[in-house]
């Protein structure tokens, strides 16, 4: 199957600092990737749609400037965390699509702001 | 609106089987998929129907009826690498994933 990989798969910050994650598709070029985040014992949220050319489109609720999306080519979208606080510590997760029903997910990325 | 609606643990023993439900109610409908989650891993494909009806992979099926705006997982032998837990989710109108709270599914031996 297609692989989607995430880096890093985990980072510790210091609060105010910013902190960029890679989505990579490694066999396979995505138009689309999805943005996620989720909490312990929570399911995962959608935070943004990825477009390979275009702006992303956040959910309601999603602070478009604090979380910066790129998609600058077929295969890399970036998600830049910027002034990290605590709370925005999670668990990220990335996916892309491949066609319509199908979605790949990357390993996810386990943020922890100090 | 749209609500994913399953349960939120459920408790079964090595070797048996167990069937966890996923009640839906979404704007729009591509069909529905179950994923497997192990704690602090991403989650990994089970399944997807958008047909009424079962399919079976292995010890993995999984039942949809559309019209009831339900679904089911069944595993069967269950094994303790089974520990995880199982997310709905179904797919609007836009092709985006709407998902459950998810199932956390405990094996004992």
């Amino acid at each position: 199957g297609a692989v989607v990989s995430q880096h890093p798969s985990w980072v510790i910050c210091k609060s105010g600092t910013s902190v960029k994650i890679e989505c990579r598709s490694l066999d396979f070029q995505a138009t689309t990737m999805f943005w996620y985040r989720q909490f312990p014992k929570q399911s995962l949220m959608l935070m943004a749609t990825s477009n390979e050319g275009s702006k992303a489109t956040y959910e309601q609720g999603v602070e478009k400037d604090k979380f910066l999306i790129n998609h600058a080519s077929l295969t890399l979208s970036t998600l830049t965390v910027t002034s990290a606080h605590p709370e925005d510590s999670s668990f990220y997760i990335c996916s892309a699509r491949i066609r319509d029903t199908e979605q790949f997910f990357g390993p996810g990325t386990r943020l922890t702001v100090l | 609106g749209q609500n994913i609606d399953q349960p939120t643990e459920m408790t079964a023993t090595e070797g048996a089987i167990v069937q966890i439900n996923c009640t839906y109610q979404t704007s729009g409908f591509n069909g529905l998929f179950w994923y497997q989650q192990h704690a602090g891993e991403a989650p990994t494909f089970l399944s997807y129907n958008v047909l009424d009806g079962l399919e079976e992979k292995g010890r993995f099926s999984s039942f949809l009826s559309r019209s009831k705006g339900y679904s089911y997982l069944l595993l069967k032998e269950l094994q303790m690498k089974d520990s995880a837990s199982y997310l709905c989710a179904t797919m609007d109108s836009n092709y985006q994933l709407i998902w459950g709270a998810g199932t956390k599914l405990i094996i004992k031996p």
